[in-house]
């Protein structure tokens, strides 16, 4: 069974710590992705990488930074943790195909992280 | 540039009765469409996707969806509503080869199953 694996189900920081959130597939998928989901705005795109050390800004990168040294795991970093980062983090990855296959991403359970 | 509309932040139907979610999308590129389910502090999960081929879909829990072009439209149905389906659903839209910068997502519907 296909796995995406974020290390903790649920977090409770202060404000102004950093904050570390992992994410592990057992697929050998190249895309990972990570999405921040809060009530009224659906999923927005964080960040994005295609390749091991290879990382993209998605839709809202201000705030987060990702690390990709490795092909499995991917993980986003809260520099300096603020309440308005208090959310639902989903991560993702997905098979990187050419023009005309599909491009289903798998998810894992998320993470809700609360900043105090 | 690629988007979605989901009308509709909530709807409500009796169990048994048709359950009916739109979602329309834009994409300048042949789009890949899919919707997804989000139960209760889960993650999503795949529902179906639209790739080419046949425009009626069939996914799991008895779900389908049909991809209308002219209509720039992909909503999901299915006959008859049960409890067990009270969720979040989120249409989303991919264009670009490779996949490789992610998903635009809906903002979501929340189906609500009245007993």
């Amino acid at each position: 069974d296909v796995k995406v694996t974020q290390s903790s189900r649920y977090l409770v920081k202060r404000t102004g710590e950093k904050v570390f959130l992992e994410c592990v597939q057992d697929m050998d998928h190249e895309n990972m992705f990570w999405y921040r989901q809060d009530p009224g705005l659906g999923l927005r795109l964080i960040y994005f990488s295609y390749d091991v050390k290879m990382k993209e800004k998605g839709d809202i990168p201000e705030g987060y930074s990702v690390s990709r040294e490795k092909k499995e795991r991917f993980s986003l970093i809260l520099e300096s943790a603020s309440t308005n980062q208090t959310s639902m983090y989903l991560c993702a990855s997905s098979f990187f195909t050419i023009i005309g296959s599909n491009t289903e991403a798998f998810f894992g359970q998320g993470t809700r992280l609360t900043v105090v | 540039a690629q988007s979605v509309t989901q009308l509709g932040s909530h709807v409500s139907v009796s169990e048994g009765a048709l359950v009916l979610l739109r979602c329309n999308y834009s994409s300048s590129v042949p789009p890949y469409l899919f919707w997804y389910v989000q139960y209760p502090n889960q993650g999503l999960q795949l529902l179906l996707k639209y790739t080419t081929g046949a425009t009626l879909v069939k996914g799991i829990n008895g779900f389908e969806a049909e991809f209308k072009k002219s209509e720039t439209s992909f909503h999901l149905t299915k006959p008859s509503a049960h409890m067990s389906d009270a969720a979040e659903y989120f249409c989303a839209v991919s264009g670009s080869g490779g996949g490789a910068d992610g998903l635009t997502f809906g903002k979501g519907t929340h189906l609500i199953i009245q007993p």
